[in-house]
């Protein structure tokens, strides 16, 4: 089973630039999470996907970042404009279905340096 | 208050040891619990999940949960050098989903 993929790995960026993240989760999962992990720090989810609608996105600073589900399976994740602090890894899951009692699995994330 | 504390460490062990690692939380809500390990450079993969107060074991690796102390610990015994990684805690209400902030763990040959 191929696992969640994730492009690009690396990005480096000056702030105020635009920047979009590519997930392509696991064939037939219906639920797609975005999460952010600052250095020395634990994920922090941005955005759940069920579908191709949007069951979370609570902590989702909108002001700047943006992520859509074309068609329930493949995601972006868009910042514009990027600031300092948003450099971090941004990891990608995916599971089967919705809740807790699912398993996520992670892709290997793009790890983002805002200059 | 942070809903999850995790000692980040860095803890350093000898092969073979007996490995602690706990997390602490707030939040009387959470019902659902599991461990993450995070290898360098790679996404979190789950070990160990339950949703009941006790203990939870899967060949090396055991979970615990107390629900009355809101505290959850996860034990590995005969440590290896392949087990060294961040281990995450994470918690869920079922509608909120939450990660501690790992704890760093190198397991000396």
């Amino acid at each position: 089973e191929a696992g969640v993929a994730q492009s690009p790995r690396y990005k480096i960026i000056e702030k105020r630039q635009s920047v979009a993240f590519w997930c392509n989760p696991i064939s037939g999962h219906a639920t797609l999470y975005w999460y952010q992990q600052i250095l020395g720090q634990g994920p922090k989810l941005l955005i759940q996907f069920q579908n191709n609608g949007v069951v979370d996105d609570s902590q989702l600073p909108k002001d700047r970042f943006s992520a859509e589900r074309l068609k329930g399976v493949d995601s972006t994740l868009k910042i514009q404009p990027a600031k300092l602090e948003d450099s971090a890894v941004y990891l990608c899951a995916s599971s089967l279905y919705s809740g807790d009692t699912d398993t996520q699995y992670f892709g290997p994330g793009t790890r983002l340096t805002v200059l | 208050q942070k809903e999850v504390e995790q000692d980040p460490g860095p803890l350093s062990v000898p092969e073979g040891a007996i490995v602690s690692l706990n997390c602490t939380y707030s939040n009387s809500a959470f019902q659902y619990f599991m461990w993450y390990r995070q290898y360098s450079r790679k996404g979190p993969e789950l070990l160990m999940y339950t949703y009941s107060s006790g203990n939870k074991e899967d060949g090396r690796f055991t979970a615990q949960v107390d629900k009355s102390s809101k505290y959850i610990s996860l034990f590995i015994r005969d440590s290896q050098p392949s087990d060294s990684a961040t281990y995450l805690c994470a918690m869920s209400t079922g509608n909120q989903f939450y990660f501690g902030t790992g704890t760093s763990l190198t397991v000396i040959p």
